[in-house]
């Protein structure tokens, strides 16, 4: 399948900073999508880019779907406790990243 | 709100035995998928279906089945289950657009 390569793989940041993580294909995608994983849950949806070059924002969230259509990246703002977990990027419906764990520490 | 539901939380099987996962959508979404997770792997695709009896083999099907008999049910079976199934599986539906709604995950230990 196709493989996506996203990067940090984790990350221990101080509450307050601002995170950014991207992932990157081989492949063109016509979509990308991030997702959040908390702890014993499954992935939740968080922002879904359908164009290239589109920037979306979701409260504190803003991702953007690479020109080239082969990456995408995902900024936090302000970092705030809750916002621990795995970030997963997706190509498409069912291609996945190996994921960003975040540790925000207060 | 919309829901995608996992019959198990938590399961535990010994090696060779038929292991049923069933996964409920409320939410009439004609995809549904299934994936397992494992550290440092991401999710991995093993199958999914577009319609009720329908089915596709993902990226990892060897070891497991599927059944689709209703539109909202999405069973994966392991016929014999191994220690190398030891995994969190997780369930997620969609509609023609690319989102999709999980399920909380079934984390299943094969003994």
């Amino acid at each position: 399948g196709q493989q996506l390569n996203q990067s940090p793989q984790s990350m221990f940041i101080q509450e307050g900073e601002d995170v950014s993580m991207n992932c990157t294909s081989s492949s063109i995608f016509n979509t990308w999508l991030w997702y959040k994983q908390e702890p014993g849950e499954g992935p939740v949806l968080l922002i879904a880019l359908y164009k290239a070059g589109e920037l979306t924002s979701n409260g504190r969230l803003t991702a953007q779907f690479g020109i080239t259509r082969k990456d995408s990246f995902l900024n936090i703002s302000a970092s705030i406790p809750s916002d621990v977990g795995i970030y997963f990027c997706a190509g498409n419906q069912f291609y996945f990243g190996t994921g960003t764990s975040l540790t925000v520490i207060p | 709100d919309v829901k995608v539901t996992q019959s198990s939380r938590y399961l535990v099987k010994r090696t060779g035995e038929k292991v049923f996962l069933e996964c409920v959508q409320d939410m009439d979404h004609e995809n549904m998928f299934w994936y397992r997770q494992d550290p440092g792997l991401g999710l991995r695709l093993i199958y999914f279906s577009y319609d009720v009896k329908m089915k596709e083999k993902g990226d990892i099907p060897e070891g497991y089945s599927v059944s689709r008999e209703k539109k909202e049910r999405f069973s994966l079976i392991l016929e014999s289950a191994s220690t190398n199934q030891t995994s969190m599986y997780l369930c997620a539906s969609s509609t023609h657009r690319y989102e999709q709604y999980f399920g909380p995950g079934t984390r299943l230990t094969v003994t």
